[in-house]
């Protein structure tokens, strides 16, 4: 069974960056493409990003497109998202989570998700 | 794509049927999951393709629709179930999410 561990949250100003980290077990990493989702205090769930089991495609929501870049190292078995000219609203718990299908273009959403790490945006 | 879901909360009773609607701003065809969400925890994948349920979920829970509305219904609520369901499209390269339903106890 697939299991998820996220790190590298903490509090950080506004403009400046965070990098965080997804360790996976359990699965064979490279055959399935990876997300990142975020939920503010209070409020719903957000898709952040997605990154093929390769590597070789990447998506971003509008609302994170040219500030964060998401990244994978299949030997390491480890996602990570760059996240650069943070902002509050950027303030979250960001989960990593598996999809459920192999493939460049998965459908059938997320099925394994880490406990979340936070991150605050604060002057 | 824009999703929304309805009620965004309600109150029911252990035993109530319980439905939830979502609706996309655009055909998506099948392409719709559904997660619970209880508070402090991760989200729990319910329901893939808007009608198949993930292993290890209840049989109560069960999911319909396509096109651009679609349902989750819990036939008979249980104390576990009280959470807030999340409906999500994969069906665009941007997924999106449906801005939640809080099942609350009555």
């Amino acid at each position: 069974e697939a299991v998820l561990v996220e790190s590298g949250g903490g509090v950080v100003q506004p403009g400046g960056s965070l990098r965080l980290s997804c360790a996976v077990s359990g699965v064979t990493f490279s055959a399935y493409a990876m997300s990142w989702v975020r939920q503010a205090p209070g409020k719903g769930l957000e898709w952040v990003s997605r990154i093929s089991g390769t590597a070789e495609s990447t998506h971003y929501s509008d609302s994170v497109k040219g500030r964060f870049t998401i990244s994978r190292d299949n030997s390491r078995n480890a996602v990570y998202l760059q996240m650069d000219g943070l902002r509050g609203e950027d303030s979250a718990v960001y989960y990593c989570a598996k999809t459920v299908d192999s493939g460049d273009y998965p459908r059938y959403g997320l099925d394994v998700w880490g406990h979340g790490t936070t991150v605050t945006v604060s002057s | 794509i824009q999703m929304t879901q309805s009620p965004s909360s309600l109150s029911a009773s252990v035993g109530d049927r319980v439905t939830i609607t979502c609706r996309t701003s655009q055909n998506i065809y099948s392409n719709l999951n559904w997660y619970q969400q209880t508070p402090g925890k991760a989200p729990r994948a319910l329901i893939y393709a808007a009608s198949t349920l993930h292993g290890g979920v209840p049989s109560r829970f069960s999911g319909s629709g396509s096109g651009t509305e679609f349902t989750l219904t819990i036939s008979s609520l249980q104390p576990e179930d009280f959470a807030t369901y999340y409906c999500q499209q994969t069906y665009s390269t941007l997924w999106t999410f449906g801005q939640g339903t809080k099942v609350e106890i009555k």
